[in-house]
């Protein structure tokens, strides 16, 4: 089983400042890799798959990079709207797993 | 407009069992993966199992394989996740999504319901 761990765990900042999330694998998944934003009482709405294309009407402020073991999601300048909990997800092979989770607060 | 609706959460007792349905509109239902995923309170999402587009390949997290059984029924737009023996450390909020495919390549979780909440105690 691939497990994918995410750092930070919270990453504080303000509105406007750039935001890079990790998500390490324990293996290498080549290019499978997606990114979920998370928001209070939602369902998860995916980003990012295939580590740097983007999901349709996502905006352009989200960007996703890296291949085998090493990714990140950037949000290069953060919109009121952006502050929630990421999470990535890989889908080499079976169980599909996700990892535990960055959340992006208010500083 | 692709819609997932879930139904079938409540309250349960331990070593009960439960059905959850989930209710696909909006596109070809049988050309794509389905899937639950679930999310204790306050924690992250955990992959609980998934069914092929043919309904003959399932698939399931370690921890519920043996008490859980996917399926799905293509005629009625439907996939199903039976829950049997629930253990506390059931209680979660469960979400159907749709695992897109296209061609012979099927990808990641596109769409998702608003989940379905249960709860196992006594």
């Amino acid at each position: 089983e691939v497990v994918l761990t995410q750092s930070p765990v919270t990453l504080s900042l303000s509105p406007g400042e750039r935001a890079t999330l990790s998500c390490r694998a324990s293996q290498s998944v080549s290019s499978y890799l997606a990114w979920y934003q998370q928001k209070p009482g939602q369902a998860p709405r995916l980003l990012i798959y295939d580590a740097s294309n983007r999901a349709t009407d996502i905006p352009a402020r989200f960007s996703g990079s890296g291949s085998g073991t090493d990714f990140t999601l950037t949000i290069s300048s953060l919109e009121p709207e952006d502050f929630a909990v990421y999470y990535c997800q890989h889908r080499a092979n079976w169980p599909l797993t996700f990892g535990g989770g960055t959340k992006v607060e208010i500083k | 407009e692709v819609q997932l609706l879930e139904s079938g959460g409540g309250l349960v007792q331990p070593g009960g069992s439960l059905r959850l349905s989930c209710a696909a509109s909006g596109f070809t239902f049988s050309s794509h993966t389905m899937t639950w995923v679930r999310q204790a309170p306050g924690k992250g999402l955990e992959w609980v199992s998934a069914i092929d587009r043919g309904g003959v390949v399932t698939y399931y997290a370690d921890s519920v394989k043996g008490r859980f059984t996917i399926s799905r029924d293509d005629s009625k737009n439907t996939v199903y996740l039976q829950m049997s023996t629930l253990r506390a450390e059931d209680s979660a909020v469960y979400y159907c999504a749709r695992r897109f495919c296209s061609g012979g390549t099927c990808y990641f979780f596109d769409s998702w319901g608003q989940g379905t909440l249960v709860t196992v105690s006594s």
